[in-house]
């Protein structure tokens, strides 16, 4: 069974600081790996998607890479502004138990900017 | 920002009532997912849907069935509701068996069971 594990859970950084967020799977059998945002009481976001043949991915401060043969994501955040301040959680799309293609997702990283 | 809206957003029932929760897209997706969000376990599959009356199992689909009579409504329902479906609810709709693309998701429901 597909498990997801962010670190930290929580982070706290100064406005303008660059950080990264980390995201591990144990299966490596991935089809894709997503990141969201999610602020409190809302929905989710997509951030980036990282196919598995695909190393990184940017979008705009944000860049995603994969490593899927050691089961690693970092999510890089350059100059983190009070804005970023949500969320982050990790997904990985692979085969379920049953045959289906289903998202694994882990706990997140809550991430507070500081002006 | 994907046209996914759910019905209600906030509702309270009483343990035993039957409880059904709507998802509606206006993005013709093919692809549906119901997921239940809880402090500890986060986002997790209950049903999905890969067509009109086309269904399946996640991984926390007892108790809860669901339907999708049209392209743009997926439904899920609570045929009696315990206090262990407290919950946010979300919908997500992708385009492709997500294979190659993103989910997207609703803004949620957030179910009180007593």
């Amino acid at each position: 069974k597909q498990e997801v594990t962010q670190i930290p859970a929580a982070l706290s950084v100064p406005e303008g600081e660059n950080l990264v967020l980390n995201c591990s799977f144990t299966d490596s059998a991935i089809y894709n790996l997503q990141w969201f945002r999610q602020d409190p009481g809302k929905g989710l976001t997509s951030l980036l998607l990282i196919q598995s043949s695909q190393r990184e991915q940017t979008s705009g401060r944000l860049n995603a890479s994969l490593d899927k043969s050691s089961g690693r994501s970092t999510l890089y955040i350059a100059a983190s502004q009070p804005g970023d301040s949500a969320t982050y959680l990790c997904a990985v799309n692979g085969i379920s138990g049953a045959g289906s293609y289903q998202l694994t997702f882990g706990k997140g990283t809550k991430l507070s900017v500081i002006p | 920002d994907a046209g996914i809206t759910q019905s209600p957003r906030h509702k309270v029932t009483e343990t035993g009532t039957p409880v059904t929760l709507r998802c509606h897209q206006t993005e013709n997706h093919r692809y549906m997912y119901w997921y239940r969000q809880d402090p500890g376990h986060g986002l997790r599959l209950i049903h999905y849907s890969y067509g009109v009356k086309d269904t399946d199992k996640g991984e926390v689909s007892d108790g809860y069935s669901v339907s999708r009579s049209k392209t743009e409504d997926f439904l899920l329902t609570l045929e009696s509701a315990t206090s262990s479906q407290t919950s946010v609810y979300f919908c997500a709709i992708s385009e492709s068996t997500g294979l190659e693309g993103s989910q997207y998701f609703g803004p949620g429901t957030r179910l009180l069971v007593l």
